[in-house]
């Protein structure tokens, strides 16, 4: 049973859009919601983290959105670039390094 | 440079030949975890450590052992491996939490390929 549901799986996007990828979680317990960025051959690395208090977070051209009534959160990519090419993971925690990940999104960014 | 390094990275065995896979963290983390990665699936816990001599099963711990005899080195252990455990394994470390109860981000290996014929 996944507890983090991630869509889409894959997603092709051109040079310059804006990339969304989603994910809802059922379990209220949860506390910090991060986004993992893993490119090929390599193990992920974080991208970006929210906590349920704050409503939206942005680093450069990655933002999470949030919304704590509706239980989903998302990553928007401005002005993606074909070096923003990877597989994404969104995760879900609570206590200390209680971890569940989304399935992944294979983001592909085309000139 | 902190890094998590996993070895081997690729390892083609048979069903029943019993193999380790090593990890090892320079940065004094206390918490280290196992993760297989398959498609479709995501990243799916093995087993997790908090600390020396304490460990505890993640989601899917069946066929796997573990070990944390010392801070830094954290082996997953297959005794009996079976074509099902083909996937892509990932050692993860953490230090501990920052402010309240939020976790520090998880620190990962470049991953081993394990093919079980």
């Amino acid at each position: 049973q996944q507890q983090v549901k991630q869509s889409p799986q894959s997603l092709i996007v051109q040079k310059g859009g804006i990339s969304i990828i989603n994910c809802a979680y059922e379990n209220t317990a949860f506390d910090y919601f991060p986004w993992y960025q893993q490119f090929p051959g390599k193990g992920p690395a974080l991208l970006i983290a929210i906590r349920p208090d704050v409503s939206e977070k942005k680093e450069g051209r990655f933002t999470i959105s949030f919304n704590k009534s509706a239980k989903q959160f998302s990553l928007h990519i401005m002005d993606s670039q074909p070096g923003d090419s990877a597989t994404y993971f969104c995760a879900a925690s609570w206590g200390y390094q209680k971890v569940t990940f989304g399935i992944g999104t294979k983001l592909q960014v085309i000139p | 440079e902190a890094q998590v390094t996993q070895n081997p990275r690729y390892l083609i065995t048979v069903t029943g030949k019993k193999l380790t896979v090593t990890c090892s963290q320079n940065m004094n983390h206390e918490y280290m975890s196992w993760y297989r990665q398959d498609p479709g699936l995501g990243l799916r816990q093995i087993y997790y450590s908090m600390n020396v001599e304490v460990t505890d099963k993640g989601d899917v711990p069946e066929g796997y052992k573990v070990s944390r005899k010392e801070k830094r080195n954290f082996p997953l252990i297959l005794e009996s491996p079976s074509p099902n455990q083909t996937s892509l394994y990932f050692c993860a470390s953490s230090g501990a939490a920052g402010q309240g109860s939020y976790n520090s981000p998880l620190h990962f290996g470049n991953g081993t390929r394990l093919t079980v014929t």
